[in-house]
């Protein structure tokens, strides 16, 4: 069971990056890291997945070493609208099969002016 | 772009009375899931579905809670006898995602409120 440990909170202003780290020491071989982002009162949206290395979208960067015991979701020149939780999330095996994310606590990152 | 429908948004019920909480999802997706939050804490897994059967339940998910997929499009999830502590946000989601990758990528709709008096 890879169990993930990330920030409670962060502060940040806009226009600066963000980089919120996650460590998952026990991830396996074939988990996938993966980000979701919660506002208040609606669903978690993912954001970005990723193995290993570098992975870029539209929204953000996720950067994971070779040991991938961790992984960094990096928000460039964030915004009032990026305040929000930030969950990071490996798959969750169970007999065979991954049929299940767990959501850990998250990281509240709230955006000033 | 496609998305998770819930309805309704808000529920609201007295302690001991049945609620059926409904969600399509997205047309494609194999994998269904129930989650909820309740107020200020983090989002719990309840219970996945596939190929017309639960795959998978947390320990929250009693006999109490039951899931149902009645037509091609639907898959709702029932309380049968409320409790106060079960008043929370219920997100529905679902994936494309089979049981052998690892992969999921879920898709959540925007939840029921549901309070219970």
């Amino acid at each position: 069971l890879a169990k993930t440990t990330q920030p409670i909170s962060m502060d940040s202003y806009e226009g600066q990056e963000v980089n919120i780290t996650c460590s998952h020491n026990n991830i396996a071989t074939n988990d996938y890291i993966t980000w979701y982002q919660q506002f208040p009162s609606q669903g978690p949206r993912f954001i970005i997945q990723g193995y290993k290395t570098k992975v870029t979208n539209e929204v953000a960067s996720l950067f994971i070493p070779a040991d991938r015991k961790s992984s960094t979701l990096s928000l460039p020149r964030v915004s009032l609208s990026d305040t929000a939780v930030y969950y990071c999330l490996v798959g969750d095996p169970l007999g065979g099969g991954y049929n299940k994310l767990i959501f850990g606590a998250g990281t509240r990152l709230a955006v000033h002016p | 772009e496609p998305e998770v429908t819930q309805t309704p948004s808000h529920q609201v019920t007295q302690m001991g009375q049945e609620v059926i909480l409904r969600c399509v999802p997205i047309s494609n997706h194999l994998y269904f899931y129930w989650y909820r939050q309740i107020l200020g804490q983090k989002v719990e897994f309840l219970v996945s579905f596939y190929n017309n059967e639960i795959s998978e339940k947390s320990e929250i998910f009693d006999d109490q809670f039951s899931v149902e997929r009645p037509d091609g499009s639907n898959f709702t999830l029932k309380i049968r006898s409320t409790k106060l502590e079960d008043s929370a946000m219920y997100f529905c989601a679902s994936s494309e995602a089979l049981p052998e990758t690892t992969n999921e990528k879920l898709f959540f709709g925007s939840g029921t409120q549901l309070s219970v008096l």
